[in-house]
């Protein structure tokens, strides 16, 4: 597979339970993103890994919480989410080299209900 | 205030006709510029740059203007392809993007 995979691409779930959506990219990146699109709102920065280690935790609520085991792999685990939890999960790419981020390739998202 | 504002549309045009529209941000000193577009239901992806001398790719031309922090884009011969939302986006710092609402745009037969 080439470009930014995620998994699964929709998923709905209760207020109690526990999931995980999963970013893969075959990009040779070593940057990763995940970001939160609800209906009419524009794209909010959730979390950013470069080269593995966190360098933006965009005020997410503790419900959210991201997992980076190697520049390949994103992972945002899940557990007891609200109602207006429910959006678009998008995780991106890209390349850094020295302070320059380049451009930002995205997977096709996960959509969310929480019911 | 919204980082990155757009007006959400929809813009309805005809196929061939020419549709421009903005968008403005409030950090005077955002780094970089760049229109994304996104399909329904799809994700965003890259359209283009913009530069500060402005820019063109094909039938896309691409605007800044600092003073006035603003962002245009221009299509032109409007294809039925080219329906879609465009987003505004603005490099705030090495690793931050902000993106606009989006603006759609609807191009009929």
């Amino acid at each position: 597979e080439t470009g930014v995979t995620q998994t699964p691409r929709h998923l709905v779930m209760g207020m109690t339970n526990k999931k995980s959506l999963k970013c893969e990219q075959h990009l040779g990146h070593n940057a990763m993103y995940w970001y939160k699109q609800s209906a009419k709102k524009p794209l909010e920065l959730m979390f950013v890994y470069s080269l593995e280690e966190r360098v933006e935790n965009n005020s997410v609520p503790s419900r959210f919480s991201p997992e980076c085991p190697n520049s390949s792999h994103l992972f945002l685990h899940l557990h007891t989410l609200q109602p207006e939890d429910s959006a678009l999960y998008l995780c991106a790419s890209s390349q850094v080299a020295g302070s320059s981020y380049n451009e930002q390739f995205f997977g096709p998202g996960t959509r969310l209900t929480v019911l | 205030r919204k980082e990155v504002e757009q007006d959400p549309g929809p813009f309805n045009v005809p196929e061939g006709a020419t549709v421009a529209f903005n968008c403005t941000y409030s950090n005077s000193a955002s780094q970089s510029f760049f229109w994304y577009r996104q399909d329904c239901r799809k994700e965003p992806k890259l359209l283009m740059s913009v530069y500060s001398s402005g820019n063109e790719d094909g039938r896309f031309t691409a605007q800044l203007n600092r003073a006035s922090q603003y962002i245009s884009l221009l299509i032109r011969d409007s294809k039925l392809s080219d329906s879609a939302t465009y987003l505004c986006v603005v490099r705030e710092n090495d690793y931050k993007l902000s993106f606009g609402a989006g603006t759609t745009v609807t191009v009929r037969a």
